[in-house]
């Protein structure tokens, strides 16, 4: 299931800089989109969501970007801190009915700096 | 915060044993899923369930899985003869109804491993 991609496995950044991590998707139905934080030895946590009808949602230090015709999201953490270093996944469904799936990108490693 | 609760936290078991994983997903969730993810890969969608039945279901939840949730609280998997490729960390998630923003609440997993 190669349906969401994310290419880059790592990501470094200083503590207080921005983080980016970018997600392409290649099935056009998709219509709501969610990332995912995730430690070591621990379940994934729920970060942030988007649905199609928007291009952008904010909570916090997180921002997620949907660019429909690219068919790609972004993640934008700003201030990174320490604590923000784990593997980050986008998701992605074909709507949000009972049944729905969350097809999953491979990850990103954040690694922050101190 | 309420959780999503897995058991055991670690398995292991010897091929062509059966295996049974639990989760007790949060209370007033009516949408329960598993998933797993293979050392070093990505996180697959095996199953979801809702008001006692299979929704949709992946090409890896072939014959030898199956879903129950026997009591009203707890959600389990069952693989009744493990191979070596099961060995994964299996998670169980749940969601309320409606809206997407709250996403899903994932357990802290099980590691199946397979000998």
């Amino acid at each position: 299931d190669q349906q969401v991609k994310q290419n880059s496995p790592s990501l470094s950044v200083q503590e207080g800089r921005i983080s980016i991590l970018n997600c392409d998707y290649t099935n056009s139905m998709f219509d709501y989109f969610l990332w995912y934080k995730k430690y070591p030895a621990e379940g994934p946590t729920f970060l942030i969501s988007i649905s199609s009808i928007k291009d952008k949602n904010e909570d916090g230090r997180f921002t997620v970007f949907l660019n429909k015709s690219a068919k790609h999201l972004s993640l934008h953490i700003v201030p990174s801190q320490p604590g923000d270093s784990a593997v980050y996944f986008c998701a992605a469904s074909e709507g949000w009915g009972f049944g729905n799936v969350l097809h999953c990108g491979s990850g990103t490693q954040v690694i922050v700096l101190p | 915060e309420p959780e999503v609760t897995q058991t055991p936290s670690h398995q292991v078991t010897q091929m062509g044993q059966e295996v049974i994983l639990r989760c007790v997903p949060i209370s007033n969730h009516l949408y329960f899923y598993w998933y797993r993810q293979i050392l070093g890969q990505k996180v697959e969608f095996l199953v979801s369930f809702y008001n006692n039945e299979i929704s949709e279901k992946s090409e890896i939840f072939d014959d030898q899985f199956s879903v129950e949730r026997p009591d009203g609280s707890n959600f389990t998997l069952k693989i009744r003869s493990t191979k070596l490729e099961d060995s994964a960390m299996y998670f169980c998630a749940s969601r309320p109804p409606g809206q997407y923003i709250y996403g899903y609440t994932f357990g802290s997993g099980t590691r199946l491993t397979v000998v």
